[in-house]
Formats: structure tokens, sequence, C-alpha cells
């Protein structure tokens, strides 16, 4: 039974498009987050919730807007889609907030952008 | 300068070779420090956690913190094939609104 699932697996859209990322736990934690990893394998927090309250909004282009209508699922729309968007997104929830709570992460949702 | 180097690798080493993979930091105030695997096309995956300065074991592994160096690393004995993965630090603050820090990864390849 897999603890943090993503939707799609692989997502391939063309520049200018609208897309979302769907992201579920059923570990009972209550935070959660997404992350983007570049070409290089670096990880990058975007936003981060806490029992649905947005906490961690890094400096994200406002073409990303997460959503949380619960405490087991974020999700992530993006509006016109760039070619710079091009990345695997990941989820990951956590039993508390703080850099101190270790991380469980999906398996990713690798964007293409054409 | 990023706040947390980490060689890419790759770092290629016969079976039942000892690795040491490493980490350099510059904020001082990191002092929860994880090590995280990740499979190609996975995510990654808790491997060992650790507070403060020390040692910690578990099975093959050994995560080191040194904190008066900002250096920590991670020992690998008797490596596996199955062990062929990008292993990737990361660290934080603490507790309250701080998100952990990622180091950009070191892919382990182990020959059989």
């Amino acid at each position: 039974d897999t603890a943090v699932s993503q939707t799609p697996k692989y997502l391939v859209t063309q520049m200018g498009n609208d897309k979302s990322i769907k992201c579920e736990q059923n570990l009972g934690h209550d935070t959660m987050y997404w992350y983007k990893q570049d070409s290089k394998k670096f990880l990058k927090i975007m936003f981060s919730y806490n029992n649905k309250e947005l906490i961690i909004n890094e400096t994200v282009p406002n073409r990303f807007s997460p959503k949380s209508p619960d405490k087991a699922h974020l999700n992530l729309h993006i509006n016109s889609l760039e070619l710079g968007d091009s990345a695997v997104y990941f989820c990951a929830s956590s039993q508390g907030l703080g850099g101190n709570q270790p991380q469980h992460f999906g398996d990713g949702t690798r964007l293409s952008i054409l | 300068q990023k706040e947390v180097e980490q060689d890419p690798g790759p770092l290629s080493v016969p079976e039942g070779a000892i690795v040491s993979l490493n980490c350099t930091y510059s904020n001082s105030a990191f002092q929860y420090f994880m090590w995280y695997r990740q499979y190609s096309r996975k995510g990654p995956e808790l491997l060992m956690y650790t507070y403060s300065s020390g040692n910690k074991e578990d099975g093959r592994f050994t995560a080191q913190v040194d904190k008066s160096s900002k250096y920590i690393s991670l020992f690998i004995r008797d490596s596996q094939p199955s062990d062929s993965a990008t292993y990737l630090c990361a660290m934080s603050a603490g507790t309250g609104r701080r998100a952990l820090t990622f180091g950009s990864g070191t892919r382990l390849q182990v020959q059989p």
C-alpha cells in the first residue's frame, strides 16, 4: 500500500497549457510538501502545508498554485507552462512541522514541456 | 556558494568496498542531518537520521556528523550492487517553520 502517491507519473504537454498534479498520503501525517528536482538532481522546496495551512511558499512563480483540500491531499496546479518547468515534481509528507521531521516522498511526476 | 555542497560523482566502486559519501555545509545553525537514497525513477527514501554531532550505525550504514568542521559523512560497508543509487544529504536548523536543505546528491555505482 503506497504511502505517498502522486498522479500522473508522467506528463508531456505543450508550452502554454495548464496542468495539475495530485498527491495523496495515507500515513496520517499533518504536513505535506512539493519539491522540484532539476536535471542535476537538486531538490528544491516549493511549498509546504500543515493541516491545510500554507506554511512555506518559496520564490516560485505565481503560475504555480498549491491546494490542500484536506491534510491527506495536496495538489499542484500550473498555469501557462513554460519550457523551464520541465522537471520532476515530488510530493512529500512528514508527521509534523519542522525541519527535524523526516519526510516521506512519492515517486515523482515527470513533467516534460514540448 | 550553495548552503550544502555535495560531490555529484559518479563514484564507482567494486562490490564489497567501503564507500564514503560526504557533504559540507555553511550554516552553523544546522543540527538535524539526514541521508536519503534515491533509486532511478523513484522518490528519495530516508536512510539515516542524526541529531547534532556524533555517529549513528544501522546495519552496513554509519552516519557521522562533525559540526565543528561542518562536515557529514555516510559510510557503507560491504557495498552491494543494490546500493547503486544517488545519495542525498539533507539538513535543517530545527523545529518550527523550517524546511530541509538538500545537497545535490552523489551518484554511486557498485560494480559486481
